[in-house]
Formats: C-alpha cells, structure tokens, sequence
C-alpha cells in the first residue's frame, strides 16, 4: 500500500525565518497532494493542496513544491509567525481508487517570538 | 454551502462499554464518507471509508465498526471498549469527484 514519510517531527524556528516540511511517497501513481494545518484540540484544515500536472503552488506565504520523479513534495512557509504555531500533515491520494488519503504523522511546527 | 457535523465533543467511557459516534453531512448528496483516529501526539489513521449507503470499507481490523444508514450519515460502534481505543476521532467527507477531504470537529473519547 502507500506509505508517506514526513519530516521533520518537529520544526522550532524564529518568528520572521522560513520552515520547511518534506514529504515523500511510494506510489508513483498517486495525483494530489494536500497539506492540512491542526491546531491543539481542533480539526485538521486544508492550507494548500497541489496536483501532479503543477510543480509548484503559492499562496501568500505558504507554497508547496511537488517533484513527482523523485516522488516528494514540501510545504514552504516564509516569513512565520507565531500563529503558524501547529501540527502539518500532508496527505497523498491513493490510487486504488474511492478518494482515499493516506497521511504524514505529522509534523509539530513552533514559531518563537 | 456544505457543512458536517459530530457529536458527542468528548466522551469518557469505561472499558467493555458500547461505543456510538455519529456524524451528518448537509448542503451535498452522496458524498464519500470517512472515519479517522488520532492518537494522542500521532497522525491521522484512516479506520473507515463509505462511498454509498451500506457500503463501508475498512481499513485496519480492530474492535470497531461503521455503519452508514442513510446517505449523509456515518455511524462509528463498538460492542465493547478496549483501553487501546481512547483517542481524537474525526469524520471527513469529500465530493466523490475528488479528493478534497473536510474534517468534523472531531470526538475527544477516553476509554477508563
């Protein structure tokens, strides 16, 4: 089946420094990449998502690079703020079918002042 | 516009007690449905999907089962508790069209 890997576990960054977060998949099938924002307590959000035909998605201060032949994706944030303080997963589509996601275990992104 | 609903918010039960967690979709038709688990500090476990009425999938054998009654609504059970099965549940659902996935509010349940 697909297995995603994403790393780092955990990111302790300076507010004002970028963060980055990779992920990587086995099936080289698979078409749509998402990544989703958790905050304590709460119910994963969709930030961005991307899809196979794009190499790379911005919006605002965050972006998502795919490189489909070496099957891995990351999520870029620029200029962090405090309030980017979260649990990030990505998520990959399972090809067998039905719109399943597979997700990352997470990563626990800290924003310092 | 879309919105998905899930209760109970928290839920303490005692082991070898029945479990019934419900969730509802309104402002779409036949949706996909999904129930995850998330345990403390861990990621997000796919236990069950549903692309229809009665058709359910699962995706790891456990001590719980889903149930989907009607077309916008997905049901997670359990005859008996094991102290293995505390954790964050959140139901999802997409368009069957795509992948998109949006979560409930999740049900915080420790199991005593």
């Amino acid at each position: 089946g697909e297995n995603v890997e994403q790393h780092p576990s955990t990111l302790s960054v300076q507010e004002g420094d970028s963060a980055v977060i990779k992920c990587t998949y086995s099936d080289s099938a698979s078409n749509y990449f998402p990544w989703y924002k958790q905050e304590l307590g709460k119910r994963p959000q969709l930030i961005i998502d991307i899809r196979s035909n794009v190499g790379e998605k911005k919006d605002q201060r965050i972006a998502v690079t795919l490189n489909k032949t070496a099957k891995h994706f990351s999520l870029h944030i620029t200029e962090t703020q405090p309030e980017d303080s979260a649990v990030y997963f990505c998520a990959v589509s399972f090809s067998g079918g039905y719109n399943k996601l597979i997700f990352g275990a997470g990563t626990r992104l800290a924003v310092h002042p | 516009s879309q919105t998905i609903h899930q209760w109970p918010a928290t839920l303490v039960q005692p082991v070898g007690s029945p479990l019934s967690l419900e969730c509802t979709v309104e402002g779409t038709s036949n949706p996909n449905l999904y129930w995850y688990r998330q345990a403390a500090g861990r990621g997000l476990q796919l236990l069950f999907y549903s692309v229809g009425i009665g058709q359910i999938s699962s995706e790891v054998p456990q001590n719980l089962s889903a149930s989907r009654p009607q077309d916008r609504q997905f049901i997670l059970s359990s005859k008996k508790l094991l102290l293995s099965d505390s954790g964050f549940y959140l139901c999802a659902w997409s368009y069957s069209s795509n992948e998109k996935l949006f979560f409930g509010s999740g049900t915080q349940l420790s199991v005593l």
